[in-house]
């Protein structure tokens, strides 16, 4: 099946810890994203992609890094530097950059 | 950037019409409306879009006002399965590449 997948669905991170967080997708999608939802929030956005090799910060990107090796992968770190990781971490995909965006299920990152 | 206003919450029958409305009055002319919706701790899932023609697709309908200030969403036959939270979107280009904004969307109860 086409899709996008992340993962781990839930992630616990001890204080100064680096995470990283999985998005494949095998829509042979250009663009990638990464948005943060905080509860009853709207989404943020991270970091996008739209194309390999190349990135750009979204509104949010202090305390998160990211790369694109690969058209298919997006990782994203959750580095110590990010003092208040705890959030649901979603990724999206589209063809084009102004194009649907089409979502994962999501990753909920807690600090222990 | 274009934003949107929404209603916080609404209620509706299961199998009555759910009219969701939507405000961008600073919205641009070359810029679309799009509808996402997400069902609790879910990923975004992509509705409709539209840039000034009415649009009609098996998910739900999209009317935009002639001057292009306003929208409304209609789940034409709501069912408890459409409980989500309805995001209203103004597709922006900035210098920097691609942003989307997403504000804290409409929270819809259909009621049995």
């Amino acid at each position: 099946d086409g899709g996008i997948t992340q993962s781990p669905k839930y992630l616990f991170r001890k204080e100064g810890q680096n995470v990283t967080l999985s998005c494949e997708q095998n829509l042979n999608h250009d663009a990638m994203y990464w948005y943060r939802q905080d509860p009853g929030q709207g989404l943020r956005l991270i970091y996008y992609s739209q194309i390999v090799n190349d990135f750009q910060k979204g509104d949010i990107a202090e305390g998160y890094s990211v790369s694109r090796e690969k058209k298919e992968s997006f990782p994203l770190t959750v580095t110590s530097a990010q003092k208040n990781p705890t959030a649901f971490y979603l990724c999206a995909s589209s063809m084009q950059s102004q194009e649907t965006q089409y979502f994962g299920p999501g990753t909920r990152l807690l600090v222990l | 950037d274009a934003k949107t206003t929404q209603p916080t919450s609404m209620d509706c029958a299961e199998g009555r019409a759910a009219n969701l409305p939507c405000n961008h009055s600073t919205i641009s002319g070359n810029e679309y409306v799009y509808w996402y919706r997400q069902i609790h701790s879910q990923g975004p899932q992509y509705i409709i879009h539209g840039l000034k023609n009415n649009e009609t697709n098996e998910m739900a309908s999209l009317i935009i006002t002639e001057d292009r200030k306003s929208s409304t969403l209609i789940l034409p036959h709501a069912t408890l399965r459409d409980t989500a939270v309805y995001y209203c979107i103004v597709r922006v280009l900035n210098t920097g590449g691609f942003k989307t904004i997403f504000g804290a969307g409409t929270r819809l109860f259909v009621k049995a």
